[in-house]
C-alpha cells in the first residue's frame, strides 16, 4: 500500500512527557507537512519541509519540533511545552504540480494527554 | 494576512437539491485554490483545484478574484456526497505553504 504511513494511530501521554509521531512516505515527494485538526478549527499548519534537512515553522509551531534527515521521513515531536497537545495530527506529503503542491494525506494520529 | 474562510460549519440539503459550499480567501498574491474532501472513515483527499477547470464527481468551483471566492457547487446532491469539505489556499512560490479553512460538513438527507 503506497502512500503515507502515520504511527501510532492512537497515543496516550502523561503531562510533562515528550512524544514523537512518525510519518513515512514512499511517494518520492519532496515536501512534507504536519497539520493539527481540532473540531471547529479545521487544519492548522504546524511545520512543513520543502526539502531534506530544511523545514519551516507553520502557524502553530510553538511546543513542537521536527526533523527531516531523510526524504521519506518527517517525525513530529510534541514537547511538554505544548499547552494543549490533545488533538488529531495529520501528516501529508506534497508534489509540485503547475506551481503549487498537491497534498496526499496520512490516516492521522490521535494524541491524548492524560 | 492570508486567510481562508468557510462561513458554514454545517450544510444540510435533501438528495437532488443544489449544493453550494462557500469559500472566501484573503491573499495579496496570485491565489492557487483547492477543495479537499474527507469522507467518513477515509483520508483527506484532493477533490479539485481551480486551474484544472474540471468537474469532479459533479462538483465544480470557479475562482472569482473580484469577490475573492472559490465556492464549490453541485447541481444535484447525492447521499454519497456527505462529507467534510475543506477549502485550501496555496501561497506557492518558495514556501508552497497550504492554508486550510475550518471546513464545512455537508449532510445530504435522503
Amino acid at each position: 500500500d503506497g502512500g503515507i504511513t502515520q504511527s501510532p494511530k492512537y497515543l496516550f501521554r502523561k503531562e510533562g512527557q515528550n512524544v514523537t509521531l512518525s510519518c513515512e512516505q514512499n511517494l518520492n515527494h519532496d515536501a512534507m507537512y504536519w497539520y493539527r485538526q481540532d473540531p471547529g478549527q479545521g487544519l492548522r499548519l504546524i511545520y512543513y519541509s520543502q526539502i531534506v534537512n530544511d523545514f519551516q515553522k507553520g502557524d502553530i509551531a510553538e511546543g513542537y519540533s521536527v526533523s527531516r534527515e531523510k526524504k521519506e521521513s518527517f517525525p513530529l515531536t510534541v514537547t511538554s511545552a505544548q499547552k494543549n497537545p490533545t488533538a488529531f495530527y495529520l501528516c501529508a506529503s506534497g508534489h509540485e504540480s503547475s506551481g503549487a503542491n498537491v497534498l496526499t494525506f496520512g490516516a492521522g494520529s490521535r494524541l491524548t494527554v492524560l | 494576512a492570508q486567510r481562508v474562510t468557510q462561513p458554514e460549519k454545517l450544510l444540510s440539503v435533501f438528495k437532488g437539491a443544489p449544493v453550494e459550499l462557500k469559500c472566501n480567501y484573503s491573499y495579496s498574491g496570485s491565489p492557487e485554490l483547492f477543495w479537499y474532501v474527507q469522507y467518513s472513515r477515509q483520508r483527506l483527499q484532493l477533490l479539485l483545484r481551480h486551474i484544472s477547470r474540471e468537474s469532479i464527481k459533479g462538483f465544480t468551483a470557479d475562482l472569482n478574484k473580484g469577490e475573492t471566492s472559490f465556492h464549490l457547487k453541485k447541481p444535484f446532491a447525492q447521499e454519497e456526497d456527505s462529507a467534510m469539505y475543506y477549502c485550501a489556499l496555496s501561497l506557492g512560490g518558495a514556501t508552497n505553504k497550504l492554508i486550510f479553512g475550518t471546513g464545512t460538513l455537508l449532510a445530504v438527507q435522503p
